[in-house]
């Protein structure tokens, strides 16, 4: 079976501060990786996904991840965090051969900016 | 814009109703889905459809239905049976469903927050 863990419920950063949301998985064979972003009473927003190529991966307001097949991660980073950035945060996966009826949501992290 | 609308955004339930949530999506995706969201748990599957007139249970249907009669239209039925309904529920949608269409990214509906009194 798959899953994903994010072992940590909260970080908190000062603002300008790099900032890491860490994320592993367990999955058959290869991965489709996902980070969402959730605002409080919000649906989740898609932020970036890693499907095949490059290991670091780009995507929206600033953020990035990078894959790392040997220890099975997929950390969310960002060089300066702002107190906007602040929310829950869901890492995603399932597998290559599968289905998106497979995909396996992380608890999710809230992250806190401190101003 | 384009985009899922989700609706009532909150709800209140006595014991023993059924209540229906409504979702509707214009980004003219084939694939719909349901999932729950409760406090310090990860998004679980509830109902999921590929195309319309027809759907699949996820990974907690027990005490739910839904319907699929329109593309644009997935509506979630909490029945009575349904012994803990009191939760955050979210639509999402996307292009595909199966290879690397499976892959494009959900688009979540804003929510609605449903509970039972």
């Amino acid at each position: 079976a798959q899953s994903v863990a994010q072992p940590e419920d909260q970080v908190n950063v000062a603002e300008g501060n790099p900032l890491t949301v860490k994320c592993t998985y367990s999955v058959s064979g290869n991965p489709y990786l996902f980070w969402y972003v959730q605002y409080p009473n919000r649906g989740l927003q898609f932020l970036l996904k890693y499907i095949t190529g490059d290991n670091l991966v780009k995507g929206s307001y600033g953020f990035e991840a990078e894959f790392n097949k040997s220890q099975t991660s997929f950390h969310l980073k960002k060089p300066s965090a702002l107190v906007s950035d602040s929310a829950l945060y869901f890492c995603a996966v399932r597998g290559t051969s599968g289905s998106a009826r497979q995909l396996t949501f992380g608890s999710g992290t809230q992250l806190t900016v401190l101003p | 814009d384009g985009g899922i609308t989700q609706s009532p955004k909150y709800l209140f339930r006595k014991e023993g109703q059924n209540v229906t949530l409504s979702c509707e999506q214009n980004l003219n995706h084939d694939a719909m889905y349901w999932y729950r969201q409760d406090p310090g748990q990860g998004l679980r599957l509830i109902y999921y459809s590929q195309i319309v007139n027809d759907f699949q249970k996820g990974d907690i249907a027990e005490g739910y239905s839904v319907s699929r009669e329109k593309k644009e239209s997935f509506p979630l039925t909490v029945t009575s049976a349904q012994k803990n309904p009191t939760a955050f529920y979210l639509c999402a949608s996307s292009i595909g469903f199966k290879g690397l269409s499976g892959a494009n990214v959900l688009t979540f509906g804003a929510g609605s927050r449903l509970t039972v009194l």
